[in-house]
């Protein structure tokens, strides 16, 4: 599975958009992107994935480069409670193992 | 759905211990996971399994024995406890062969060996 490169943190004002970019220069055509994050303490939660087209779910969006060697998870409206670590992880084929990051750390700030 | 329960919450080991970490899931899911996650790093893939009868190395299995005799239970055995693998564990499930699919994970084990 092809790996991502992430900031280690970004910080966002409440209310606002948050966008947390992700590489992975080295993905190939059947791998997907997928979005998780881990708010203290809890077990990971999933937020998102996409192949090649932007995606948009209750949670957030994914926006995914044409090249496709690079991806933004967008929360549009962020909150306190959305601090928490978001891993961006690349993963194969449907037999293929989820393999997590450090992540990037968001902090809302109120 | 209950999702996925893991159990107990909390453990404290002797080194040399052994103890068994639960994990069930309701969902009908083939594939089911252990990962521990130590402070300040990701989730490192322990175990796996793709279905009953079924199971799999990951990236840091020794310590470690899985078995799985049914789809619902993936327990965890640490057969003789280490200070090393104090950690929060955490099992996930899903189900297997869709690409695209997502992992449900479980509130976790904080596991301190002494």
């Amino acid at each position: 599975d092809a790996k991502t490169t992430q900031p280690p943190s970004m910080d966002c004002a409440e209310g606002r958009a948050a966008n947390l970019p992700c590489n992975h220069s080295t993905i190939s055509g059947n791998e997907y992107v997928y979005w998780y994050r881990q708010i203290h303490s809890q077990g990971p939660q999933y937020i998102i994935h996409g192949l090649k087209n932007n995606e948009t779910n209750e949670m957030a969006s994914l926006i995914i480069t044409e090249d496709r060697k690079s991806s933004t998870l967008i929360l549009p409206h962020a909150t306190l409670r959305d601090t928490a670590v978001y891993y961006c992880i690349v993963r194969g084929g449907a037999n293929s193992k989820l393999t997590f990051g450090k992540g990037i750390t968001l902090s809302v700030r109120p | 759905n209950a999702g996925v329960t893991q159990t107990p919450k909390f453990q404290v080991l002797k080194t040399g211990q052994s103890m068994t970490l639960q994990c069930a899931q309701d969902m009908n899911h083939e594939y089911m996971s252990w990962y521990r996650q130590d402070p300040g790093m990701g989730l490192r893939l322990i175990h796996y399994s793709v279905g009953a009868g079924i199971t799999d190395q990951g990236e840091v299995p020794n310590g470690y024995n899985v078995s799985r005799s049914t789809t619902e239970d993936f327990p965890l055995r640490l057969l003789s406890a280490a200070p090393s693998q104090t950690s929060v564990y955490f099992c996930a499930s899903s189900y297997y062969g869709l690409a695209g699919e997502t992992q449900y994970f479980g509130p976790g084990t904080r596991l301190l060996v002494l």
